[in-house]
């Protein structure tokens, strides 16, 4: 079974500093896919950010970076220079392929308050 | 366009009752997905339709949940003889449908249901 770990659950910076969210995942699968999903006060989970299990390049998007290690089976998540507007709370999420479609595991999420 | 919308947005039912609550896909999309998020936990997978079939429902905690999506588009979520422990938000997501990676999942803004 597949399983996703976020040991993080809050995190308060000052704005404008880097801040990094923690992922663990577990699967048994050699083909999957990782996410990063936001969830603004208002309830509405946004995608951001998604990994194949192939590719373990790291990119940096905007002030959105991370960071996949298969070896250590870690997806960290970094926003640059946070802002207030990025007050939320983030799930990573784990997907498989399961009879044809792609089964999503989040993980508990991080609750990251940005003060200004 | 318009994107995943459900309705209620918020619903309070005594413990026993019926309950109905709705999901709108975005235009197009196959898949439709339910999840149940309960307070500081992350969303929880319960059904999953491709077209109007049920391909996955095996997240669904007990028969008094039910999902249909007669057209393959609209779809209901029931539940039966209400407990205090469904008191969750429940989330709909749609998607292109399929295994393919790039069908990521878009959710609406939840229905709040609370059980007293």
């Amino acid at each position: 079974a597949q399983k996703v770990t976020q040991a993080q659950t809050e995190i308060s910076v000052v704005e404008k500093e880097d801040v990094t969210l923690d992922c663990v995942y577990e699967t048994r699968d050699t083909t999957y896919y990782l996410f990063w999903y936001k969830q603004p006060p208002s309830g509405e989970l946004v995608f951001l950010i998604r990994r194949n299990s192939f590719d373990e390049q790291n990119e940096i998007s905007g002030r959105y970076s991370w960071n996949f290690q298969k070896s250590t089976s870690s997806f960290n998540f970094t926003i640059t220079a946070s802002q207030v507007v990025d007050s939320a709370v983030y799930f990573c999420a784990l997907s498989e392929r399961a009879g044809g479609y792609q089964k999503v595991t989040f993980g508990t999420g991080t609750k990251l308050q940005v003060i200004p | 366009g318009a994107g995943v919308s459900q309705t209620p947005s918020n619903k309070v039912t005594e413990k026993g009752k019926y309950v109905e609550l709705r999901c709108d896909p975005i235009s197009g999309h196959t898949a439709l997905y339910w999840y149940r998020q309960s307070l500081g936990q992350g969303p929880e997978f319960l059904i999953y339709f491709q077209g109007t079939g049920a391909a996955d429902d095996s997240g669904l905690p007990n028969d008094r949940f039910f999902a249909v999506r007669p057209e393959g588009s609209v779809s209901t979520l029931k539940i039966q003889r209400t407990e205090r422990g469904d008191s969750a938000v429940y989330l709909c997501a749609s998607s292109q449908g399929g295994a393919a990676p790039t069908y990521e999942q878009y959710f609406g803004p939840g229905t709040r249901l609370t059980v007293t």
